[in-house]
């Protein structure tokens, strides 16, 4: 039972390209998430979805996109790669919910992202 | 807004200690409270979740208490190891909007041996 996948670990992007970060779960999870974790900061909630076929917005969406076409993926997208966007971002799944109401979350191992 | 405090930022204890770590929280408007490990380069590793009518959760030699009123949990560790050695965060669970965790910024614990 692998958890949660990430893909790739690291990257090194330059402004203006685009990329997308892979997440991938085998527990059957309805929920999945993005976080986005910077130095001095909380995580923040990027994108989420509480099922196939279903995405809503958190916190810190701009910039990037979601879409969840099966239970078990979850890519998040960045189209136009800025310096911003220099972080390690974190997918996360539970049973149901967000988290928030309940349920433990499952993270990643996270992927380090560098934009130049 | 909910904001999530964790005091202090670093803390070194020599092994076998107890230690208290702390998160306080602004609204008490919540649904349950997580506390998360996170080794370096790491996810983060969900330790005690308690719901908002629990007043503590309890996992070998980790005790997490709640105390809704005054916008505090602690996370006592007993006899502290070296393998203690992580960042700690807790996430509070509120519904502003839309169902979110708020995280703190997490305590750096060392056990020094």
């Amino acid at each position: 039972n692998a958890g949660v996948t990430q893909t790739p670990k690291f990257q090194v992007l330059k402004t203006g390209q685009s990329m997308t970060l892979q997440c991938a779960q085998d527990m059957n999870h309805e929920y999945m998430s993005w976080y986005r974790q910077d130095p001095g900061m909380g995580l923040r909630l990027i994108h989420y979805s509480v099922g196939a076929g279903i995405t809503d917005q958190g916190e810190v969406p701009n910039g990037y996109n979601v879409s969840r076409s099966t239970t078990e993926d979850f890519p998040l997208r960045l189209l136009s790669a800025a310096p911003s966007q220099t972080s390690v971002y974190f997918c996360a799944s539970s049973p149901f919910g967000s988290g928030a109401i309940g349920e433990k979350l499952f993270f990643g191992s996270g992927t380090q992202l560098s934009v130049l | 807004k909910q904001e999530v405090t964790q005091i202090p930022a670093a803390l070194s204890v020599p092994e076998g200690e107890n230690l208290v770590l702390n998160c306080s929280f602004t609204d008490s408007a919540i649904y349950n409270l997580q506390w998360f490990r996170q080794d370096p380069g790491k996810g983060l590793t969900s330790l005690l979740l308690i719901q908002s009518s629990q007043r503590e959760q309890t996992s070998g030699r980790l005790n997490a208490s709640l105390d809704k009123s005054s916008g505090r949990s602690t996370l006592y560790i007993a006899a502290s190891q070296p393998g203690d050695s992580a960042t700690y965060l807790c996430a509070v669970g509120s519904n502003f909007g839309n169902e979110k965790l708020t995280f703190g910024t997490g305590t750096r614990l060392t056990i020094i041996p």
